[in-house]
Protein backbone atom coordinates (compact mmCIF):
# COMPACT_ATOMS: atom_id res chain seq x y z
CA UNK A 1 0.00 0.00 0.00
CA UNK A 2 1.42 3.34 -1.37
CA UNK A 3 2.31 5.74 1.75
CA UNK A 4 3.05 9.51 1.15
CA UNK A 5 4.78 11.42 4.04
CA UNK A 6 6.42 14.91 4.37
CA UNK A 7 8.65 16.29 6.19
CA UNK A 8 8.50 18.54 8.32
CA UNK A 9 5.01 19.05 9.41
CA UNK A 10 5.18 22.57 9.95
CA UNK A 11 8.24 24.82 9.16
CA UNK A 12 8.55 28.64 9.84
CA UNK A 13 11.33 30.72 8.39
CA UNK A 14 12.47 34.08 7.86
CA UNK A 15 11.75 36.07 4.67
CA UNK A 16 14.77 35.65 2.00
CA UNK A 17 15.96 31.95 3.24
CA UNK A 18 16.21 29.33 0.85
CA UNK A 19 14.28 26.16 2.29
CA UNK A 20 13.82 21.89 0.77
CA UNK A 21 10.42 20.68 1.87
CA UNK A 22 10.80 16.33 1.38
CA UNK A 23 7.85 14.01 0.41
CA UNK A 24 8.46 10.16 0.91
CA UNK A 25 6.58 7.38 -0.68
CA UNK A 26 6.88 3.61 0.26
CA UNK A 27 6.11 2.17 -3.48
CA UNK A 28 8.71 3.75 -6.65
CA UNK A 29 5.93 2.02 -9.28
CA UNK A 30 4.42 5.71 -9.78
CA UNK A 31 3.36 7.71 -13.18
CA UNK A 32 4.24 11.18 -11.70
CA UNK A 33 4.57 12.71 -8.40
CA UNK A 34 2.78 16.54 -7.79
CA UNK A 35 3.40 19.55 -6.04
CA UNK A 36 0.16 21.63 -4.80
CA UNK A 37 -0.10 24.54 -2.85
CA UNK A 38 -3.27 25.23 -0.56
CA UNK A 39 -4.12 28.13 1.12
CA UNK A 40 -6.08 28.32 4.33
CA UNK A 41 -9.90 27.09 3.37
CA UNK A 42 -8.98 27.44 0.09
CA UNK A 43 -8.67 24.36 -3.09
CA UNK A 44 -5.47 23.58 -4.77
CA UNK A 45 -2.61 25.11 -7.08
CA UNK A 46 -0.05 22.91 -8.73
CA UNK A 47 2.96 24.27 -8.41
CA UNK A 48 5.00 21.00 -10.43
CA UNK A 49 4.41 18.03 -12.44
CA UNK A 50 7.18 15.65 -12.66
CA UNK A 51 6.81 12.77 -15.08
CA UNK A 52 8.85 9.47 -13.43
CA UNK A 53 11.30 9.69 -16.66
CA UNK A 54 11.42 13.06 -14.84
CA UNK A 55 13.97 13.93 -12.33
CA UNK A 56 13.16 17.41 -11.67
CA UNK A 57 11.08 20.26 -13.26
CA UNK A 58 11.41 24.09 -12.60
CA UNK A 59 9.54 27.41 -12.21
CA UNK A 60 10.18 30.37 -11.05
CA UNK A 61 11.63 30.00 -7.55
CA UNK A 62 10.51 26.66 -7.20
CA UNK A 63 12.38 23.85 -8.31
CA UNK A 64 11.22 19.77 -7.52
CA UNK A 65 13.20 16.99 -7.80
CA UNK A 66 12.71 13.68 -7.81
CA UNK A 67 14.55 10.31 -7.26
CA UNK A 68 12.15 7.15 -7.79
CA UNK A 69 14.47 4.34 -6.69
CA UNK A 70 14.70 6.32 -3.23
CA UNK A 71 11.29 7.20 -3.37
CA UNK A 72 11.77 10.94 -2.48
CA UNK A 73 10.65 14.16 -4.07
CA UNK A 74 11.99 17.34 -2.50
CA UNK A 75 10.61 21.24 -3.40
CA UNK A 76 13.29 23.60 -3.22
CA UNK A 77 11.81 27.10 -2.49
CA UNK A 78 14.60 30.07 -3.27
CA UNK A 79 14.49 33.32 -1.76
CA UNK A 80 11.35 33.22 0.41
CA UNK A 81 8.35 35.65 0.51
CA UNK A 82 5.47 36.01 2.72
CA UNK A 83 3.24 35.66 -0.02
CA UNK A 84 4.79 31.87 -0.22
CA UNK A 85 2.92 30.92 3.02
CA UNK A 86 0.65 28.06 2.56
CA UNK A 87 0.55 24.64 3.22
CA UNK A 88 2.45 22.29 0.71
CA UNK A 89 0.87 19.09 -0.39
CA UNK A 90 2.75 16.46 -2.99
CA UNK A 91 1.07 13.64 -4.31
CA UNK A 92 1.80 10.48 -6.42
CA UNK A 93 -0.49 8.71 -9.04
CA UNK A 94 0.75 5.02 -8.19
CA UNK A 95 1.38 2.51 -10.98
CA UNK A 96 -1.80 0.77 -10.57
CA UNK A 97 -4.29 1.23 -13.61
CA UNK A 98 -5.94 3.49 -11.68
CA UNK A 99 -5.93 7.11 -11.98
CA UNK A 100 -6.23 8.52 -7.99
CA UNK A 101 -3.74 10.41 -6.71
CA UNK A 102 -2.62 9.58 -2.73
CA UNK A 103 -1.13 12.94 -0.67
CA UNK A 104 1.39 13.21 1.66
CA UNK A 105 0.19 14.43 5.32
CA UNK A 106 1.65 18.47 3.99
CA UNK A 107 3.59 20.67 5.44
CA UNK A 108 2.50 23.76 6.78
CA UNK A 109 4.79 27.11 5.89
CA UNK A 110 4.94 30.62 7.22
CA UNK A 111 7.65 33.03 6.29
CA UNK A 112 7.82 35.57 8.11
CA UNK A 113 8.44 39.41 6.93
CA UNK B 1 -6.99 26.51 -19.43
CA UNK B 2 -7.79 23.58 -17.89
CA UNK B 3 -10.54 25.62 -14.73
CA UNK B 4 -12.78 23.13 -12.44
CA UNK B 5 -15.52 25.03 -10.25
CA UNK B 6 -17.38 23.85 -7.53
CA UNK B 7 -20.56 25.06 -6.80
CA UNK B 8 -21.53 26.24 -3.54
CA UNK B 9 -18.04 27.18 -2.39
CA UNK B 10 -19.72 26.89 1.52
CA UNK B 11 -23.18 25.48 2.54
CA UNK B 12 -24.66 25.06 6.10
CA UNK B 13 -27.54 22.79 6.75
CA UNK B 14 -29.60 20.87 9.07
CA UNK B 15 -28.57 17.35 10.05
CA UNK B 16 -30.91 15.03 8.02
CA UNK B 17 -30.94 16.76 5.25
CA UNK B 18 -29.27 16.02 1.75
CA UNK B 19 -27.02 18.49 0.13
CA UNK B 20 -25.53 18.50 -3.72
CA UNK B 21 -22.42 19.79 -4.40
CA UNK B 22 -21.99 20.48 -8.33
CA UNK B 23 -18.45 19.87 -9.83
CA UNK B 24 -17.65 21.52 -13.34
CA UNK B 25 -15.23 21.71 -15.62
CA UNK B 26 -15.22 24.99 -17.49
CA UNK B 27 -13.15 24.75 -20.63
CA UNK B 28 -12.33 20.70 -21.24
CA UNK B 29 -14.27 17.74 -21.00
CA UNK B 30 -13.24 15.33 -18.33
CA UNK B 31 -13.35 11.75 -18.61
CA UNK B 32 -12.30 11.44 -14.89
CA UNK B 33 -13.47 13.00 -11.82
CA UNK B 34 -12.57 12.42 -8.45
CA UNK B 35 -13.98 13.62 -5.46
CA UNK B 36 -11.79 14.11 -2.16
CA UNK B 37 -12.65 14.93 1.28
CA UNK B 38 -10.01 16.95 3.94
CA UNK B 39 -10.70 17.12 7.75
CA UNK B 40 -9.40 20.27 9.20
CA UNK B 41 -5.44 20.05 9.22
CA UNK B 42 -5.42 16.67 7.80
CA UNK B 43 -4.34 15.91 4.15
CA UNK B 44 -6.83 14.66 1.16
CA UNK B 45 -8.80 11.33 1.17
CA UNK B 46 -9.85 10.32 -2.04
CA UNK B 47 -13.68 9.35 -1.45
CA UNK B 48 -14.15 8.38 -5.03
CA UNK B 49 -13.96 7.88 -8.81
CA UNK B 50 -16.09 8.48 -11.33
CA UNK B 51 -16.61 8.37 -14.68
CA UNK B 52 -18.87 9.65 -17.17
CA UNK B 53 -21.90 7.95 -18.31
CA UNK B 54 -20.80 4.58 -15.30
CA UNK B 55 -20.74 4.00 -12.03
CA UNK B 56 -18.55 5.29 -9.64
CA UNK B 57 -15.77 3.60 -7.29
CA UNK B 58 -15.99 4.21 -4.17
CA UNK B 59 -12.52 3.94 -2.28
CA UNK B 60 -12.43 1.76 1.11
CA UNK B 61 -15.02 2.75 3.77
CA UNK B 62 -16.55 5.51 2.19
CA UNK B 63 -20.53 4.44 1.90
CA UNK B 64 -21.65 4.65 -1.70
CA UNK B 65 -25.49 5.03 -0.26
CA UNK B 66 -24.72 8.13 1.61
CA UNK B 67 -22.01 10.10 -0.96
CA UNK B 68 -24.30 9.44 -4.15
CA UNK B 69 -22.29 10.29 -6.93
CA UNK B 70 -23.35 11.14 -10.48
CA UNK B 71 -21.32 11.98 -13.51
CA UNK B 72 -23.90 12.70 -16.30
CA UNK B 73 -22.01 14.65 -18.96
CA UNK B 74 -17.74 15.19 -19.55
CA UNK B 75 -18.31 18.66 -17.58
CA UNK B 76 -20.28 18.17 -15.01
CA UNK B 77 -20.12 15.79 -11.60
CA UNK B 78 -21.89 15.70 -8.73
CA UNK B 79 -21.79 14.63 -5.16
CA UNK B 80 -25.15 14.07 -2.80
CA UNK B 81 -24.47 13.62 0.65
CA UNK B 82 -27.77 12.27 2.22
CA UNK B 83 -28.97 12.56 5.54
CA UNK B 84 -26.29 14.73 6.63
CA UNK B 85 -24.69 14.53 10.08
CA UNK B 86 -22.58 16.56 11.93
CA UNK B 87 -19.57 13.91 11.46
CA UNK B 88 -20.18 14.78 7.55
CA UNK B 89 -18.82 18.14 7.99
CA UNK B 90 -15.96 18.37 5.58
CA UNK B 91 -13.72 19.99 3.16
CA UNK B 92 -15.00 18.39 -0.29
CA UNK B 93 -12.64 18.90 -3.29
CA UNK B 94 -13.04 17.84 -6.72
CA UNK B 95 -10.91 17.37 -9.63
CA UNK B 96 -11.20 16.44 -13.02
CA UNK B 97 -8.70 14.66 -15.98
CA UNK B 98 -8.67 14.37 -19.83
CA UNK B 99 -7.77 12.81 -22.30
CA UNK B 100 -4.09 10.69 -20.79
CA UNK B 101 -5.24 11.32 -16.84
CA UNK B 102 -2.07 12.40 -16.30
CA UNK B 103 -2.54 15.17 -14.22
CA UNK B 104 -5.53 16.24 -12.31
CA UNK B 105 -7.00 19.61 -11.56
CA UNK B 106 -8.60 20.66 -9.00
CA UNK B 107 -11.58 22.62 -7.98
CA UNK B 108 -11.77 25.26 -5.39
CA UNK B 109 -13.66 23.09 -2.65
CA UNK B 110 -17.31 23.21 -0.75
CA UNK B 111 -17.06 23.42 2.72
CA UNK B 112 -20.02 21.63 4.31
CA UNK B 113 -21.29 22.46 8.07
CA UNK B 114 -23.86 20.12 9.34
CA UNK B 115 -25.52 21.68 12.57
Amino acid sequence: KQEVTQIPAALSVPEGENLVLNCSFTDSAIYNLQWFRQDPGKGLTSLLLIQSSQREQTSGRLNASLDKSSGRSTLYIAASQPGDSATYLCAVRPYTGTYKYIFGTGTRLKVLA
Amino acid sequence: GAVVSQHPSWVICKSGTSVKIECRSLDFQATTMFWYRQFPKQSLMLMATSNEGSKATYEQGVEKDKFLINHASLTLSTLTVTSAHPEDSSFYICSASRGSVNEQFFGPGTRLTVL
